[in-house]
């Protein structure tokens, strides 16, 4: 069974702080990852992915790879309020029309 | 910007009733998806389409069936709605399989209750 391992939260930070949210993946073949943002209540949007090792930055947000021990992060740097959200984490494999969804960490940005 | 719409954002039915939800994406984009999302159970594929009449299961179809006539349109039906299948169900598309950038991008959703 192929799994994505999100802590649930919440995970609170005061406002300005960087945030760190980690996900975990059991599916050595995995090539692709994907970080999407979902406020309550809204549908999911992306806010970036990355499929090298190392890391890949925009803007305030760095997605980070490191595919031998199997764990993809985003750092969320000066965080803000409206930042809070449940940050879902998704995987997919080459070739392959799935992603593999975690279940989420939410965050909450403390003013 | 890709724009994925779907028919409802809050649907409610009764038991027994069949239950159409419909998705339109303007992008031309070969794959649609349907997930339902549960708290703690996280986002779960139903079914996708990678063409046109082309369709597959994915984790959870029992219960639920699918039809794409046209490239643009993802139809996913509760053929007999029970009250397990209360939930939020999203819609997404992606422009084609095996790319490593191949992103989704998700409709805003329909909430369905079933009593």
């Amino acid at each position: 069974q192929k799994e994505v391992e999100q802590n649930s939260g919440p995970l609170s930070v005061p406002e300005g702080a960087i945030a760190s949210l980690n996900c975990t993946y059991s599916d050595r073949g995995s090539q692709s990852f994907f970080w999407y943002r979902q406020y309550s209540g809204k549908s999911p949007e992306l806010i970036m992915f990355i499929y090298s090792n190392g890391d890949k930055e925009d803007g305030r947000f760095t997605a980070q790879l490191n595919k031998a021990s199997q764990y993809v992060s985003l750092l969320i740097r000066d965080s803000q309020p409206s930042d809070s959200a449940t940050y879902l984490c998704a995987v997919s494999m080459d070739s392959s029309y799935k992603l593999i969804f975690g279940s989420g960490t939410r965050l909450l940005v403390r003013p | 910007d890709v724009k994925v719409t779907q028919s409802s954002r809050y649907l409610v039915k009764r038991t027994g009733e069949k239950v159409f939800l419909e998705c339109v994406q303007d992008m031309d984009h070969e794959n649609m998806f349907w997930y339902r999302q549960d708290p703690g159970l996280g986002l779960r594929l139903i079914y996708f389409s990678y063409d046109v009449k082309m369709k597959e299961k994915g984790d959870i179809p029992e219960g639920y069936s699918v039809s794409r006539e046209k490239k643009e349109r993802f139809s996913l039906i509760l053929e007999s709605a029970s009250t397990n299948q209360t939930s939020m169900y999203l819609c997404a598309s992606s422009l084609e399989a095996g790319g490593m950038t191949d992103t989704q991008y998700f409709g805003p959703g329909t909430r369905l209750t079933v009593l």
